[in-house]
């Protein structure tokens, strides 16, 4: 099983609400990321987390929060956002062990900031 | 500094054609790791193959094939007898051992394949 699930699939929020995009997996992967990507342009990597530490912040506003509750679950805290901060938000997993870390991605989160 | 560069930005053609999509990467690295993904109209990236620097041989999986070529720093992508379900953007990847978990995207390539 190489899935990677994430909700919700759509999200609308305004410039001053609070929402959360949630990642799972069961693959047993202790690595998992969030990229956000614009339109017709590749995936930008935000933030790596490592046996559930922050390893990666790819200096991220602080307006994106992550969390990582344990091995298998990921959150992004999403607060004050700016209509730039629309995007396709993907969630992806990978081993930590060996030297193969291809990622799994889930099918991503469309987010719009109004 | 790495780099993955996919020189076409968009290709159509005609199903049952073949079409390959070309892949050129620069990293001082001398062990690395390339990666092709899929991303249909849903948003999910695919993963299809991965390859590391020390393993030259080509890969046939179906009607997709990959040609990796290190004197000359690509990794093509074909797709034989083309279908419409191929239509998607597809992304060379490259990372390195020393940052495995950083992935460098390619800007991808469209492919729309037409009945």
């Amino acid at each position: 099983d190489t899935e990677v699930t994430q909700t919700p699939k759509h999200l609308v929020m305004g410039m001053t609400n609070k929402k959360s995009l949630k990642c799972e997996q069961h693959m047993g992967h202790r690595a998992m990321y969030w990229y956000k990507q614009k339109a017709k342009k590749p995936p930008e990597l935000m933030f790596v987390y490592s046996y559930e530490k922050l390893s990666i912040n790819e200096s991220v506003p602080s307006r994106f929060s992550p969390e990582c509750p344990n091995s298998s679950l990921l959150n992004l805290h999403l607060h004050a956002l700016q209509p730039e901060d629309s995007a396709l938000y993907l969630c992806a997993s990978s081993s930590t062990s060996g030297s193969w870390y291809e990622q799994y991605f889930g099918p991503g989160t469309r987010l719009t900031v109004t | 500094a790495q780099k993955v560069t996919q020189a076409q930005t968009e290709i159509s053609v005609v199903e049952k054609e073949d079409v390959t999509l070309d892949c050129v990467y620069e990293t001082r690295d001398t062990t690395y790791y390339l990666f092709w993904y899929k991303q249909p109209p849903s948003g999910e990236l695919v993963f299809l193959i991965r390859r590391n620097s020390f393993d030259e041989q080509n890969e046939i999986s179906g009607r997709y094939s990959w040609n990796f070529q290190k004197s000359t720093s690509s990794f093509n992508f074909t797709i034989t007898a083309s279908q419409v379900v191929d239509s998607a953007v597809y992304f060379c990847a490259l990372s390195t051992i020393q940052g495995a978990q950083k992935l460098v995207f390619g800007q991808g390539t469209r492919l729309t394949i037409n009945p």
